[in-house]
Order: structure tokens, then sequence, then C-alpha cells
């Protein structure tokens, strides 16, 4: 069993639906990170969380320390976030854990 | 402010060749990474750096040699390329380790070994 399992691993949307993609993790960790790569391939960090809930923009994230669960959820989604959304998870000291990602394709 | 810098972005090695994968950064973070994606699986860390002259091994370090000369450059050595090298790597840092700041990522390096 993976110690990062993320889901869906595809997931398919229309323009305007609203996202759910869920991480959970079976080891004791200090923080998550939800990060996004592009088609092209290039990474970008979205959010650092310890605890509660982060919101960027269009973007929320939320973390329950006590189930070791996260989601990442996208409202009124649009094709721009057509990408691969990745779960990693502090571990210990400069070791990330990184879950397999999942991939978004929203149509117009 | 370029961020992180990783040349190059596509190369192709026959069996045995070597090469040095360049990575730059210019935000002055101490924290250095070089990940490896292989399709179907989540990133692995090679090696990583917390500061000039200091560096450690990560889960996937066996064929490859980092060094860390100066705050800015973090460059990843492939010695005897083998097929098993054949995947997608990432150069990040961040200013302090993982748990409490975001990472930058440079744009990848696909290497191909045939």
């Amino acid at each position: 069993k993976n110690e990062v399992e993320q889901s869906p691993q595809n997931l398919t949307a229309q323009e305007g639906e609203f996202i759910t993609i869920n991480c959970s993790y079976s080891v004791g960790i200090s923080a998550l990170h939800w990060l996004q790569q592009h088609p092209g391939g290039g990474i970008v960090s979205l959010f650092m969380l310890s605890s509660g809930k982060k919101k960027h923009g269009r973007l929320i994230a939320t973390i329950n320390i006590q189930e070791k669960h996260s989601s990442l959820h996208i409202t009124a989604s649009h094709p721009r976030d057509s990408a691969v959304y990745i779960c990693a998870v502090r571990e210990g000291p400069d070791k990330l854990i990184f879950g397999t990602g999942t991939r978004l394709q929203v149509f117009p | 402010n370029a961020g992180v810098t990783q040349t190059p972005k596509f190369r192709i090695l026959k069996i045995g060749q070597s090469m040095t994968l360049q990575c730059t950064q210019d935000m002055n973070h101490n924290y250095m990474y070089w990940y490896r994606q292989d399709p179907g699986m989540g990133l692995k860390l090679i090696y990583y750096s917390v500061g000039a002259g200091i560096t450690d091994k990560g889960e996937v370090p066996n064929g490859y040699n980092v060094s860390r000369s100066t705050t800015e450059d973090f460059p990843l050595r492939l010695e005897l390329a083998a097929p098993s090298q054949t995947s997608v790597y990432f150069c990040a840092s961040s200013i302090a380790g993982t748990g409490n700041y975001g990472y930058t990522f440079g744009s990848g390096t696909r290497l191909t070994v045939v």
C-alpha cells in the first residue's frame, strides 16, 4: 500500500463543475503540499497545509490531521485547470512522499 | 526573476555515456533537490542539499552524483547511463526545508537512455 493515495486517478469534468480531489496518507506528517503539473510538464506549488483550510482564487484545500486526509476543491472549473494535481506529505526532515497524481481534464 | 532554471529540456543518451543536468536558482534558497518522475509513479528524491558544500542521498541515489559549490547551482551527474535512468528529472528549491515552506520547481529535463 502506498503511503500517499490519491483519488480519483483520472477525472473528467464539464466547464463550470465543482471538482474534488482526495488525498489520504498513512504516515505521521507535519505538512501536506498540493502541486499542479501542467500538460507541458512544469510543476507549480499550490498550497502547503498543516491544519484547517486555505483558499486561493477558485482553489480550496482542506486537511483533517486526525483522519489523515486532505481534499483539493476547484470551484467553477475551467479548461485551463486541466492538469495533474499531486499531493505530497512531509514525513520527516527534508523528506516529501508524493502521490501518483490525479489527471484532471475539463471540457468546454 | 527566473526562479529555478534547468538545462537541457530534452536529451537522448546512449548506454554508458555520461552527462550533467544543470540546475540554477536565483532566489537565494538554501535547500535544493533533485527528483525523478517515472510514468505512473510519484516523484522520487535522488539527492538534496541544505546549503553550499553539503549534499545528502535521497531515496534513489544509485547511478547519480551531485555537488553544491555555490548556493545557486546544484548539478546532477549521471555516470554510465543505463536504460533504467530514462525518466523526467526535476530540480527544486525551497527556503528552509520542506515542512513550512513551498517549493519552486524547474521545468524538467526529459532524458531517454537508449
